[in-house]
């Protein structure tokens, strides 16, 4: 199983400010399959990013994606108000699927 | 519009059985993989099962191996989970969840979740 380890834990900064979170992979994750992914309280998750660096649909261009083999980031440069969340990252290139643990981005 | 709505959670006691259900809608759904994810409460995201769009490839997350059953009716555009000897540990929001195309598997669509709570 492919254990997935985000970095931090929680992030605390303030609106503008850029969020770069970290995920990092035991095993080596095509870059195809690796996808972000946002959740609120109360909601569904979100998709941002998939093949670690494709936005979705409708994703604004301050979400970017980078990163392979082991090492992915998810960038979020400028922080809007409603990006105040948990991030997850996802592996789907071998089963098991894996997510990891969460990153929470709080206001400062 | 896509839409997919989970149905059948419930209180089940410890060694129970519980059948969940996925109704899709707004896209061809015999076209699609399609996935069950989980989450406990104020825990994080779970992938639990995978199966094709032709049921021909289906996988499990080692946790639910032997007690899940994934499937689909593709004439219902429907999706189920079948969850025997259930455990306190596997109380959660399960949720059903399709890619973004046929092709690419990543999560773009999620239901609502339904509340599955394993207790005595």
């Amino acid at each position: 199983e492919i254990v997935l380890t985000q970095s931090p834990g929680t992030l605390s900064l303030s609106p503008g400010e850029r969020a770069t979170l970290s995920c990092r992979a035991s095993q080596s994750v095509s870059s195809s399959y690796l996808a972000w992914y946002q959740q609120k309280p109360g909601q569904a998750p979100r998709l941002l990013i998939y093949g670690a660096s494709s936005r979705a649909t409708g994703i604004p261009d301050r979400f970017s994606g980078s990163g392979s083999g082991t090492d992915f980031t998810l960038t979020i440069s400028r922080l809007e108000p409603e990006d105040f969340a948990v991030y997850y990252c996802q592996q789907y290139g071998r089963s098991p699927w894996t997510f990891g643990q969460g990153t929470k981005v709080d206001v400062k | 519009e896509v839409q997919l709505v989970e149905s059948g959670g419930g209180l089940v006691q410890p060694g129970g059985s519980l059948r969940l259900s996925c109704a899709a809608s707004g896209f061809t759904f015999s076209s699609y993989n399609m996935n069950w994810v989980r989450q406990a409460p104020g825990k994080g995201l779970e992938w639990v099962s995978y199966i094709s769009s032709s049921s021909s490839t289906i996988y499990y997350a080692d946790s639910v191996k032997g007690r899940f059953t994934i499937s689909r009716d593709n004439a219902k555009n429907s999706l189920y989970l079948q969850m025997n000897s259930l455990r306190d540990e596997d109380t959660a929001v399960y949720y059903c969840a399709r890619g973004v195309t046929t092709l690419i598997v990543s999560l773009l669509h999620w239901g609502q979740g339904t509340l599955v709570t394993v207790s005595s």
